[in-house]
């Protein structure tokens, strides 16, 4: 079975401090992708990291894929209330199935 | 153009009673998939529907089923409810089949079991 354990569970940041939010797994997985998901919505692809060690800059947000591809993280710059959220990795493996982990809740405060 | 669309949005049922969720995806996606999310964790994946035919399976009892239509829309079919299958229901549309693939998710049906 694979699983992916997202660090932390919960973050709670004040307006421009930054942040890092790990997804890790004892698996390899041949993509990973990263969404948000604000309350009473479905979730939002950011994201999709395909090749280890590839790094990826969408405005304020880096995501990294690790070299081994079994791991990723995911870096807010000067973060803002708009990026509250709950985050959400997600990794493709065998056949059809994609794998999310447990989930980041963001909170970020003026 | 429209995103993907479920229905309903809100659903209340007792144990024991049948249940079916609608979605209908993107214009031009052929592949559906639905996900289970329980409060305060990630989606787990139930099936994966690609040209009507099923491709992928979770670890999901039997009482959960699912069939995609001509049209590429989708039913899931919940037998036997029981409380713990109170959650948030996602389905999720790609242009391909794949876990790899791009989702793109509705706003889900909340059903909850009394």
């Amino acid at each position: 079975t694979q699983l992916l354990e997202q660090s932390p569970q919960f973050l709670s940041i004040q307006e421009g401090e930054n942040l890092t939010v790990y997804c890790n797994s004892s698996s390899v997985f041949s993509s990973l992708q990263w969404y948000r998901q604000e309350p009473g919505e479905g979730p939002v692809l950011l994201v999709t990291v395909v090749t280890g060690g590839e790094v990826k800059k969408l405005k304020r947000l880096t995501f990294q894929f690790g070299d081994a591809r079994k791991d990723s993280s995911l870096h807010i710059t000067a973060a803002q209330p708009g990026d509250t959220g709950l985050y959400l990795c997600a990794g493709a493996g065998t056949a059809s199935k994609l794998t999310f982990g447990t989930g980041t809740r963001l909170q970020v405060t003026l | 153009d429209a995103g993907v669309t479920q229905s309903p949005t809100h659903l209340i049922k007792t144990r024991g009673q049948h249940v079916t969720l609608r979605c209908s995806p993107i214009s031009g996606h052929k592949s559906v998939s639905w996900y289970q999310q329980v409060l305060g964790q990630g989606p787990q994946f139930i099936f994966q529907y690609y040209e009507k035919e099923e491709r992928g399976r979770g670890n999901f009892p039997d009482r959960f089923s699912a069939r995609q239509f001509p049209n590429y829309s989708s039913e899931l079919n919940v037998n036997a409810l029981l409380l713990g299958d109170s959650a948030l229901y996602l389905c999720a549309s790609s242009f391909i089949a794949g876990g790899g693939q791009p989702q793109h998710f509705g706003d889900g049906t909340r059903l909850s079991i009394l």
